[in-house]
């Protein structure tokens, strides 16, 4: 079962953009890289899934070197509304779903 | 609003009661999932059904703990002889699951348990 590690917490500013790296170095070939995004009293929402090189859809770009030992979630032109906490999560698509692991996750804060 | 939706959002309870949550998840989802989230923490897997057959339950999930989802469709999740260290947010997801992708999960809005 791959170990993610991410940072705790990362403040940023409106209008930049983040990107939030995380580490996974005993991940399996089979392995997907999933992060979620979750706001204050509700559940996590799924914002992005790949396998390597990169992701992009409406909402952030995935990118996973070609090692895949980690992977940065980019956030173009964050707004206030992009405070929330992002847990990445690596595994086997078909796993167990006990082996579905969030962490603590990074805790971001957007600025004005 | 993702879809999924839990029943109640909020929950006061004594220590010693018993607590029934419900969820009612995406209507063609198959799988369905129950996680709990102390403060601070990610959420932590409880248990999963696939259509009404409860497939894996975590070390988490005491004896006090059971879940159902008759007919494959909402799930109960109750606690019996609640503890202070029940006092938590229980999350409700559910997924359609062909052949993998076990990670695209719909997360209901959670029901926050608290024990007195």
């Amino acid at each position: 079962l791959a170990k993610t590690t991410q940072p705790i917490s990362m403040d940023s500013y409106e209008g930049q953009e983040v990107n939030i790296t995380c580490s996974h170095n005993n991940i399996a070939t089979n392995d997907y890289i999933t992060w979620y995004q979750q706001f204050p009293s509700q559940g996590p929402r799924f914002i992005i899934q790949g396998y390597k090189t990169k992701v992009t859809n409406e909402v952030a770009s995935l990118f996973i070197p070609a090692d895949r030992k980690s992977s940065t979630l980019s956030l173009p032109r964050v707004s206030l509304s992009d405070t929330a906490v992002y847990y990445c999560l690596v595994g086997d698509r078909g796993s167990s779903a006990s082996k579905i692991i969030f962490g603590s996750g990074t805790r971001l804060s957007i600025r004005p | 609003d993702t879809g999924v939706s839990q029943d109640p959002r909020h929950k006061i309870t004594k220590r010693g009661q018993n607590v029934t949550f419900r969820c009612d998840p995406i209507s063609e989802h198959n799988r369905l999932y129950w996680y709990r989230q102390t403060l601070g923490q990610g959420p932590e897997f409880l248990t999963y059904f696939q259509n009404e057959a409860q497939l894996e339950k975590s070390r988490l999930l005491s004896d006090r703990f059971s879940a159902e989802r008759p007919k494959g469709s909402f799930s109960t999740l109750e606690i019996q002889r609640t503890e202070q260290g029940d006092s938590a947010m229980y999350l409700c997801a559910s997924s359609l699951i062909l052949g993998q992708s076990s990670y695209e999960q719909y997360f209901g809005p959670g029901t926050r348990l608290t024990v007195t």
